[in-house]
């Protein structure tokens, strides 16, 4: 079965240039995460999906940062001018919908974004 | 908010064990998780607890006590392959929607020949 898959895998540009990553949840998967990884601060989120509403997005960290899930089957993060301070792993991940609350959520490979 | 608290690293031999605490504070707490991950690559899901007590899995084990705020990962039978970051997840049920998780820095463990 195919996994979260995110793309680019790798993506270097210059501060000020929009940055457009790409997520495709695991078919059937009710819920969408977007994360941001970094050294000093870890895995944060920065926002949710539930059927393809953004259900929580306190994590995303300002208005250049935006997110769009047009559909079950595609997400984007957008980030709009980039800045240094945004390089980082940006990972997808996608979840069933949690009767019991026992799903674990399921990690694409990420996008290891760097910003000159 | 959330707390979390584990050691930043770790180092054990091959064929040891190895246990990797994780500390947290939240009001609401609906289940704990622990993910591994290796360098440059995915979290990828290792056990999960909402109930204290031990859930065994391999060579792997979880403990969980809520009254303490406290879990533990247990790896047995240490390899190389295991060398890899552990991280600490805690979902709490006042987040909305309960699917939140709020992850601790997570632990890196060397495991040496």
């Amino acid at each position: 079965d195919a996994g979260v898959i995110q793309s680019p895998r790798h993506e270097v540009t210059e501060m000020g240039q929009e940055v457009t990553l790409r997520c495709k949840p695991i078919s059937g998967h009710d819920y969408l995460f977007w994360y941001r990884q970094t050294m000093m601060r870890g895995l944060e989120l920065l926002i949710y999906f539930n059927n393809n509403v953004p259900i929580d997005d306190s994590g995303m960290p300002e208005d250049r940062f935006s997110a769009k899930m047009p559909n079950a089957s595609f997400s984007t993060l957008k980030i709009q001018p980039s800045e240094p301070r945004d390089s980082a792993v940006y990972f997808c991940a996608s979840s069933l919908v949690d009767r019991g609350n026992n799903q674990p959520q399921h990690f694409g490979d990420g996008t290891r974004l760097s910003i000159l | 908010g959330q707390n979390i608290d584990q050691p930043t690293e770790m180092t054990a031999t091959e064929g040891a064990i190895v246990q990797i605490n994780c500390t947290y504070q939240t009001s609401g707490f609906n289940g704990l998780f622990w993910y591994q991950q290796h360098a440059g690559e995915a979290p990828t899901f290792l056990s999960y607890n909402v109930l204290d007590g031990l859930e065994e899995k391999g060579r792997f084990s979880s403990f969980l006590s809520r009254s303490k705020g406290y879990s533990y990962l247990l790896l047995k039978e240490l390899q190389m392959k295991d060398s890899a970051s552990y991280l600490c997840a805690v979902r709490d049920m006042r987040d909305t929607g309960f699917q939140k998780l709020v992850f601790g820095t997570g632990t890196r463990l060397l495991v040496s020949p």
